[in-house]
């Protein structure tokens, strides 16, 4: 199902700073979760993953955390830089079904130097 | 990284017409490709699941006569758009699923179509 709540369609930060980007998944019984970045007039692009067997997992500057118990996940940025503006969406499905993505609506990152 | 490529990548066509646009996996096969569309400030809406040598499944409220989708290879899916109207005018994305079992999709670039 489609994402809804805990997400902030807008976010402003500063150059430097940490962004925390959330994401409210519906099905329970999704067991993989991607973070997309969207630059205008592009593909999703790739960011980070992770399963449901994790509650954390780390990339270059990219953090998502994973809480199964309410069903949230975040996307925390270190160090934004001009670069990381873009739409952030995040997706789900359940991985052994091979079936589609379900993205979430969103949060457009805005960076200012 | 696997490269997924969109053709064309903008169209414009008048009210009426019928486009097609190509999805291809350039360096691995793909027995399942996903076909997004995408209205401005909207996010990603799954609109069928395509799959090689067998008919596509369409989501709820998508109509399969108007969005006919041909996977007749296991690098290209088609998406032709027939009798295009004004609000068809969207952003087109496909994804394909790979040949590892984890699952990962990999993303075209997009194409963006105007119906005038």
């Amino acid at each position: 199902g489609e994402s809804v709540g805990l997400h902030l369609p807008t976010l402003s930060v500063q150059e430097g700073d940490n962004s925390i980007i959330n994401c409210a998944y519906s099905n329970s019984a999704s067991d993989y979760f991607i973070w997309y970045k969207q630059e205008s007039g592009k593909g999703p692009q790739f960011i980070i993953d992770i399963r449901s067997n994790m509650d954390k997992r780390q990339g270059q500057r990219v953090t998502v955390l994973l809480n199964k118990t309410v069903k949230h996940l975040s996307l925390q940025i270190a160090a934004t830089q001009p670069g990381d503006s873009a739409v952030y969406f995040c997706a789900e499905n359940m991985s052994q079904a091979g079936t589609a993505l379900i993205f979430g609506k969103g949060t457009t990152l805005s960076v200012s130097s | 990284g696997a490269v997924v490529s969109q053709h064309p990548s903008r169209v414009i066509c008048k009210s009426g017409t019928s486009v097609k646009i190509e999805c291809r996996s350039l360096d691995f096969q793909a027995t399942t490709m996903f076909w997004y569309r995408q209205f401005p400030k909207q996010s990603l809406m799954l609109m069928a699941t395509s799959n090689e040598g067998s008919k596509a499944t369409y989501e709820q409220g998508v109509e399969k006569d108007k969005f006919l989708i041909n996977h007749a290879s296991l690098t290209l899916s088609t998406l032709t758009v027939t009798s295009a109207h004004p609000e068809d005018s969207s952003f087109y994305i496909c994804s394909a699923l790979g040949e590892l079992a984890d699952n990962e999709q990999f993303f075209g670039p997009g194409t963006r179509l105007t119906v005038l």
